[in-house]
């Protein structure tokens, strides 16, 4: 299967900032890498899929960008409500496969 | 508006089978392929299993192979997780998700989960 990393675990941010975090394949996955919100108690909301698209209603606060191996998401304005965890997911090869997540804090 | 309404979970001892149910609606459901997946508590997610949209297919997760088993009635609109020999492994929240394209291993609507909990 392939293994999905991301970074950092955790971050820490406030209201306004502009935050990026990265997902990294254990192999090759051209651009099928989604990334997907999660708030507690809640189910996971698709944001950004094939790197770099965003899917219908998401803010465009949010984007998606591939460079080498890396996959990033930034979040250009954090919101309140981006408060979160945020997973990346391939779906290059099946089974599709996340990441362990990055929780954003207050 | 789309929405997924996944019903069933629950307690159940270790070796015991529970059966999952997700009521579709707000989109032609028979047009679409369709997953579970799980989330264990304070886990990352794990895909488990999917059907395409005409249920002539099914894949599995080598975690569940042999003992779960995915299907749909696309009459009622409702896709199902036979769920047998339960582990305490299982122990997580099942979520049923739609598939956004046809093949495409990504989910653009998930409903609100179900628990399910393996213990004796």
């Amino acid at each position: 299967d392939i293994q999905m990393t991301q970074s950092p675990s955790s971050l820490s941010a406030s209201v306004g900032d502009r935050v990026t975090f990265t997902c990294r394949a254990s192999q090759g996955i051209s651009e099928y890498l989604n990334w997907y919100q999660q708030k507690p108690g809640e189910a996971p909301k698709l944001l950004i899929y094939a790197a770099s698209s965003l899917q219908s209603g998401v803010p465009p606060r949010f984007s998606g960008s591939k460079s080498g191996t890396d996959f990033t998401l930034t979040i250009s304005g954090l919101q309140r409500e981006d408060f979160a965890t945020y997973f990346c997911q391939q779906s290059y090869k099946s089974p599709p496969t996340f990441g362990a997540g990055t929780r954003v804090e207050i | 508006q789309v929405e997924l309404v996944e019903s069933g979970g629950g307690v159940v001892p270790p070796g015991r089978s529970l059966r999952l149910s997700c009521a579709a609606s707000g989109f032609t459901f028979k047009t679409f392929g369709m997953h579970w997946l799980r989330q264990a508590p304070g886990k990352g997610l794990e895909w488990v299993a999917m059907i395409w949209y005409d249920g002539s297919f099914q894949n599995y997760a080598d975690s569940v192979t042999g003992r779960f088993t995915v299907s749909r009635d696309n009459s009622k609109n409702t896709l199902y997780l036979e769920m047998n020999n339960l582990r305490a492994e299982d122990t997580a929240v099942y979520y049923c998700a739609r598939e956004a394209a046809g093949g495409s291993d990504y989910f653009d609507y998930w409903g609100q989960g179900t628990l399910v909990t393996v213990s004796s």
